[in-house]
């Protein structure tokens, strides 16, 4: 069974520095998406960045870029320039097809606090 | 972008009682959805995935007639909590694929909160 393994519960980091996040998964296939999912204070889920399986290139939008290392089945999220705006919940997650359907699994999640 | 939406955004209901929460695809065709569950500072666990016009497809562990869903048009798919018992008081998110979307490509909607007292 695939899982995601988020080791970090919390964590804080001051404005402007950065921050990475941790996350491992646990598949046998070798075609998958992995993501990162950030859920502030109202709940919504906001897409952060997302990475295809046979990318070898890492994925970045802005100040986010992941660290997608395949053979360690390793998926890291890498903040750069943290803003206040950044404190949220962050949930990593893998997508798996799944009886015809893409299902999302997701981690246990990171909780980031950015300190002014 | 497209935006899933869901009504109520909090709803409070007495034990024994049955809710229902809705989502709605509001500028895309939702060929399917998904429903999650949130515990208070927990993850997003799948309950269920349904495809319009046919019947939900429950995760393992979830009652399937406890946790009534139907997706009968294109833009809307329900969530019945029957016979709601405080154990059944979390945050409920749906999602929302439409045909023409990559598999990756799920929205969420803004989540519900249910309180059974």
């Amino acid at each position: 069974a695939q899982t995601v393994t988020q080791s970090q519960p919390e964590m804080s980091v001051q404005e402007a520095e950065t921050v990475t996040l941790s996350c491992t998964y646990d598949t046998s296939e070798n075609n998958y998406y992995l993501f990162w999912y950030k859920q502030p204070p109202s709940r919504q889920m906001i897409l952060v960045i997302r990475q295809e399986a046979y990318k070898q290139q890492n994925a970045t939008e802005n100040r986010f870029s992941v660290n997608f290392q395949k053979a360690a089945k390793s998926f890291s999220l890498k903040i750069s320039d943290s803003q206040l705006g950044d404190t949220a919940m962050y949930f990593c997650a893998f997508m798996k097809l799944d009886s015809g359907t893409y299902k999302y699994i997701f981690g246990t999640g990171t909780r980031l606090k950015v300190l002014a | 972008g497209a935006v899933v939406s869901q009504h109520p955004s909090w709803v409070i209901c007495k034990s024994g009682t049955s809710v229902k929460i809705e989502c709605r695809s509001l500028d895309f065709q939702a060929t399917t959805m998904f429903w999650y569950r949130q515990f208070p500072k927990q993850s997003l666990m799948l309950m269920a995935t349904s495809n319009e016009g046919s019947k939900a497809t429950y995760e393992q562990g979830v009652e399937k007639d406890k946790f009534l869903i139907n997706h009968a048009s294109l833009t809307l798919s329900t969530l019945t909590v029957t016979s709601a018992h405080p154990e059944d008081s979390s945050f409920y998110i749906c999602s929302a694929r439409g045909f023409w979307e990559r598999p990756y490509e799920q929205y969420f909607g803004p989540g519900t909160r249910l309180t059974v007292t």
